[in-house]
């Protein structure tokens, strides 16, 4: 049973528009949740996080918007570059539970492509 | 350097047996394999939290894992099948109150058994 899921195996988005990226989570022990972008031929790379008790967070052109009640979040790229063309991770994990409940969980990914 | 992954492509034949190599220079406490598979993620083979800790994870059948020293992590497939067959890749967390588990990847090994 998945517990987090990026419904969207892929997104084409025009260079300067938004780009949104969205996944749901089934777990209510989620409490701190990531996202993580990835190049061919490279590992993962953190990009932006999210504690439970936010709603938003921002960093650049990366916002994270946390919906507790409907166990969703999104990232959005605004503007959105041919160099954000990657796949996107989306993570969560239980943090305040401790020890493997820490541990993260990741979606399947959506892989992004920014066309010029 | 971060996280250090060797060798970075290896093909295997049905019943072979290999290690994967991770080295960490971040100091992290905590240590982790995964591999990813298309259109499945990424899935926890095993994890460490310290050099004496050792645990399972979502798939470790098959697989078997050695904490030499906080800074390294192997993997071993005793004998290979070719569902084996995917991208494998170690990640390092600081597991702290500030850090919490924001986890850096190495580059990953891509591991063919044929």
């Amino acid at each position: 049973d998945q517990q987090v899921k990026q419904n969207s195996p892929s997104l084409s988005v025009q260079e300067g528009r938004i780009s949104i990226l969205n996944c749901d989570y089934t777990n209510s022990m989620f409490d701190y949740f990531l996202w993580y972008k990835k190049y061919p031929a490279e590992g993962p790379t953190f990009l932006i996080s999210i504690s439970s008790i936010k709603d938003k967070n921002e960093d650049g052109r990366f916002t994270v918007f946390l919906n507790k009640s409907a166990k969703h979040l999104s990232l959005h790229i605004v503007p959105s570059q041919p160099g954000d063309s990657a796949v996107y991770f989306c993570a969560a994990s239980a943090w305040n539970y401790g020890g493997s409940q820490g541990n993260l969980i990741f979606g399947k990914g959506t892989k992004l492509s920014v066309k010029p | 350097a971060g996280v250090t992954q060797n060798p970075k492509f290896q093909v295997l034949k049905t019943g072979q047996s290999m290690t994967l190599q991770c080295a960490q220079d971040m100091n992290h406490n905590s240590m982790y394999w995964y591999r990813q598979d298309p259109g499945l993620g990424l899935r926890l083979i095993y994890y460490s939290f310290d050099v004496k800790d050792i645990n399972k994870g979502e798939i470790s059948d098959g697989y078997s894992v050695s904490r030499q020293a906080q800074a390294k992590f192997s993997l071993s497939l005793e004998s290979a099948i070719p569902n084996q067959t995917a991208l494998y890749f170690c990640a390092t967390s600081g597991y702290g109150f500030l850090t919490k588990n924001i986890q850096y990847f190495g580059a990953g090994t891509r591991l063919s058994v044929l």
